[in-house]
């Protein structure tokens, strides 16, 4: 069963930093892209970035492009996303989602939340 | 980057009645070299993760009910559900994976 664990959310200051992680299990990790989405609290979903399975390819929505950093560790089955220069429209739910290639996010973890506020 | 206009916002339906979400894209999703669309739709439950409905356009997603179309091609696609359930009242996304990914302001399906 594929199993995506969120973790690394919380309550920050505008401009500061955080570093989120995404586990992944039941499946060969570093055969897939993998991204980051989030969702604004009562909003729509917002993709943020993608990291391909050798992380050969790298893309960021504008909104978080030069501030946010997606990576992986193959060797640990794990997705990152270092998050910096942190604003309060940055508040949302961070889901980390597998990509494939016909079926584009067939599976979703659970989410963290970041809570960007003084 | 592509833009997704989804709508209605919100709908209000009963129990066994047919409803229609629409989304269109700024450019066309279709691939010249396969000719396949890349547009994809997601269901959403409060407090739940989104669930992947149909991608590709009109291919179901293993487990989806048959109630569950999805049809349009190019620029313009429709998610339609027949028969609503009480449990497919939830939040509708639609979503391009033609260049990166560009998700729908969602529609919110609502009891009458």
């Amino acid at each position: 069963e594929v199993q995506l664990v969120e973790s690394g959310g919380g309550l920050v200051q505008p401009g500061r930093s955080l570093k989120l992680s995404c586990v992944a299990s039941g499946f060969t990790f570093s055969n897939y892209g993998m991204n980051w989405i989030r969702q604004a609290p009562g909003k729509g979903l917002e993709w943020v970035a993608y990291i391909s399975s050798g992380s050969s390819y790298i893309y960021y929505a504008e909104t978080v492009k030069g501030r946010f950093t997606i990576s992986r560790d193959n060797a640990k089955n794990t997705l990152y996303l270092q998050m910096t220069s942190l604003r309060s429209e940055d508040t949302a739910l961070y889901y980390c989602a597998r990509s494939g290639t016909t079926r584009p996010l067939a599976y979703w973890g659970q989410g963290t939340l970041v809570t960007v506020s003084s | 980057d592509i833009v997704m206009t989804q709508s209605p916002s919100s709908l209000a339906v009963s129990a066994g009645e047919t409803v229609t979400i629409n989304c269109k894209s700024s450019q066309s999703l279709l691939s010249s070299g396969n000719q396949k669309n890349y547009l994809a739709w997601y269901q959403q439950k409060p407090g739940q993760s989104p669930k992947l409905l149909i991608y590709l356009a009109s291919t179901r997603e293993s487990g989806v009910p048959d109630r569950f179309i999805g049809s349009g091609s190019g620029t313009d696609f429709t998610l339609t559900i027949s028969s609503v359930q009480a449990e497919d009242l939830a939040d509708y996304y639609c979503q391009q994976h033609y260049s990166y990914y560009t998700f729908g302001a969602g529609t919110k399906l609502e009891l009458k």
